[in-house]
Parts: structure tokens; C-alpha cells; sequence
């Protein structure tokens, strides 16, 4: 299947700064998805971006797929501590089946 | 209310025994799968299927086994061969047909000792 590289693999900000995750893959991707998972949770779909430089705003959420559709990103403007997760990349492996998931970053957000 | 459910949410076993995890979904979805997730892993595929009566292998099949003998229902058992079972295990869903989007249960934690 794919593979997708995410960094970084940890950051804790204070609230009200901002927070990007990279997702990166040396092949192109036919889609990427976005999940959270809360801390003791499960993955939570987030968003699916399919067309090369689409951009897609969720609030606080930004959401960006490379012109090489090779990377994307998360971006959380101000973050807030109900943002407190593990962010997840998703990529859909080419018999349109299955997903290969990055490894995650970790988001601690402090009052 | 539709969604997954996975039962137990804690599990504890013996090595050597197997157990079998059970996952159930009432949003009529046609694709199931099995992921184990260890601490800074990410997310790793066991087994999924599209269609009853069928399952494929993913990356980490060796040590585990599955069912979907009904749409609803996609048991995964973890054998004796399975050499690390200790992990948290998820089961999700999808529409199939193209429809990549996939709904997760709450997850079982296994521990094996």
C-alpha cells in the first residue's frame, strides 16, 4: 500500500496559538483523508480531499491538498483545548479499497 | 441509533488462549475492517471486507483470523500464533461503492499476559 510520513509526531501549544500537521507521500495520492481521535477514543472522520491545490475550511480547521497531490496539511488557527488530540492522515491505497494510515500528531493544548 | 459497537471495551487473556473480539454495525454498510493501533503507531490493518462471505488480508494479518458470515457482524479472533497481541483494537466501517469515509467503533483493549 501507500506510505504517508506525518510530522511532527507531537506539539503542545497554548491555547489560542496556532497548529499545522503535515502529511507527506512520495507517490501521488488519489485522496487524503483527515481523522481525530480524542485521547481514550476512536478516529473520528474529519474531511476527504480529492482534487489537486483543494482547499476546505471546517470553523478553526483548514485543510489543504498539494498541487502534486503528494502532501497535505491541518491547519488550526487558535487553537483551544477541546482541539486536544491525535490527528490522523489518511490515504487511499490504489485498489480503492483500503487506507494507509500516517502515524499521527499528537496535539496537547494548555489553558 | 446507528452506529458500531464493540464489546468488550477491556479484555484480558491468558497467552496461549485465543479470543475473539467482537464488532457489530447497524448503518448497513456493505465493507468492514480490523485495525490494531499501539502507542505512536498509527493505525494498522488486520483484515477487511467488502462483501459477506468475503475478507481480504491486510498489512498484519499473521496471528489473527475473521468471519462475516452477516453484512452486520465481523468477528476477529486473535489466535495463539499471534506473537504481540497486547494493543487496542478498532473496527470500522464503510459504505463501499466508492464511498471511502469510514465510521470506527469505540475500540477493544486487549491485554494479554
Amino acid at each position: 500500500g501507500q506510505q504517508v510520513m506525518q510530522i511532527p509526531q507531537y506539539q503542545h501549544v497554548q491555547e489560542g496559538e496556532d497548529f499545522t500537521t503535515y502529511c507527506n507521500s512520495s507517490t501521488t495520492l488519489s485522496n487524503i483523508q483527515w481523522y481525530k481521535q480524542r485521547p481514550g477514543g476512536h478516529p473520528v472522520f474529519l474531511i476527504q480531499l480529492v482534487k489537486s491545490g483543494e482547499v476546505k475550511k471546517q470553523k478553526r480547521l483548514t485543510f489543504q491538498f498539494g498541487e502534486a497531490k503528494k502532501n497535505s496539511s491541518l491547519h488550526i488557527t487558535a487553537t483551544q483545548t477541546t482541539d486536544v488530540g491525535t490527528y490522523f492522515c489518511a490515504a487511499l491505497n490504489s485498489g480503492y479499497s483500503t487506507l494507509t494510515f500516517g502515524k499521527g500528531t499528537m496535539l496537547l493544548v494548555s489553558p | 441509533d446507528g452506529g458500531i459497537t464493540q464489546s468488550p471495551k477491556y479484555l484480558f487473556r491468558k497467552e496461549g488462549q485465543n479470543v475473539t473480539l467482537s464488532c457489530e454495525q447497524n448503518l448497513n454498510h456493505d465493507a468492514m475492517y480490523w485495525y490494531r493501533q499501539d502507542p505512536g503507531q498509527g493505525l494498522r490493518l488486520i483484515y477487511y471486507s467488502q462483501i459477506v462471505n468475503d475478507f481480504q488480508k491486510g498489512d498484519i494479518a499473521e496471528g489473527y483470523s475473521v468471519s462475516r458470515e452477516k453484512k452486520e457482524s465481523f468477528p476477529l479472533t486473535v489466535t495463539s500464533a499471534q506473537k504481540n497481541p497486547t494493543a487496542f483494537y478498532l473496527c470500522a466501517s464503510s459504505i463501499g461503492d466508492r464511498v471511502y469515509e469510514q465510521y470506527f467503533g469505540p475500540g477493544t483493549r486487549l491485554t494479554v499476559t
